[in-house]
């Protein structure tokens, strides 16, 4: 089967930096993206990974290794408005996305 | 230049009743995908189409949802005789292409949703 695994949820301080891992098993791939989502809105795209490596965008960094099927997304100087659920998304041999249950970061002052 | 818009954004009604749902892609975009989405869920994947034909819908929970998207632009997702089940958040995306051609001309951008509660 094809599954996606993420922790439902982390809480970190203002300021610091947070890493959210995903792990996952699919049929293919042909990308993982990492999708932010605040309460009551629509996911937004943040980060596209089809090569190992770290991809930095700003305070947000993606990394990818596809050997070991795993991802982590990376924020630095974590700000109230970061509160939100990261949610991993694979596309598989199809290019459907396969989408993790997300994460919940929860940012303390 | 605009987004995906989804109308409407909130949809409530009975047990029974036909509802329609409406998206309107990015421009250009000529894939469009239907997902629904449960509190603390990942979005769930529906129904796709690649122009006017639905390239995959084996995401459709059963015959009361289909789905149209006649002239490759805007789309309706049609429920028949809602079930409570039903409430969920119905998301609509768009992207350039279906499979990248382009590295990353797969990503998917999304429209606020309609939120469907079915009483």
């Amino acid at each position: 089967g094809q599954n996606i695994d993420q922790p439902t949820e982390m809480t970190a301080t203002e300021g610091a930096i947070v890493q959210i891992n995903c792990t996952y098993q699919t049929s293919g791939f042909n990308g993982l993206f990492w999708y932010q989502q605040h309460a009551g809105e629509a996911p937004t795209f943040l980060s596209y990974n089809v090569l190992d490596g770290l991809e930095e965008k700003g305070r947000f960094s993606s990394f990818l290794s596809r050997s070991k099927g795993y991802s982590y997304l990376l924020l630095k100087e974590l700000q109230m408005k970061d509160s939100a659920s990261y949610l991993c998304a694979v596309a598989d041999s199809n290019y459907q996305l396969i989408w993790g249950a997300g994460t919940k970061l929860i940012i303390k002052p | 230049g605009a987004g995906v818009s989804q109308t409407p954004s909130n949809k409530v009604t009975e047990k029974g009743k036909y509802v329609e749902l409406r998206c309107d892609p990015i421009s250009g975009h000529t894939a469009l995908y239907w997902y629904r989405q449960s509190l603390g869920q990942g979005p769930e994947f529906l129904i796709y189409f690649q122009g006017t034909g639905a390239a995959d819908d084996s995401g459709l929970p059963n015959d009361r949802f289909f789905a149209v998207r006649p002239e490759g632009s805007v789309s309706t997702l049609k429920i028949q005789r809602t079930e409570r089940g039903d409430s969920a958040v119905y998301l609509c995306a768009s992207s350039l292409w279906s499979s990248g051609r382009e590295e990353g001309e797969e990503t998917q951008y999304f429209g606020p949703g309609t939120r469907l509660l079915v009483l």
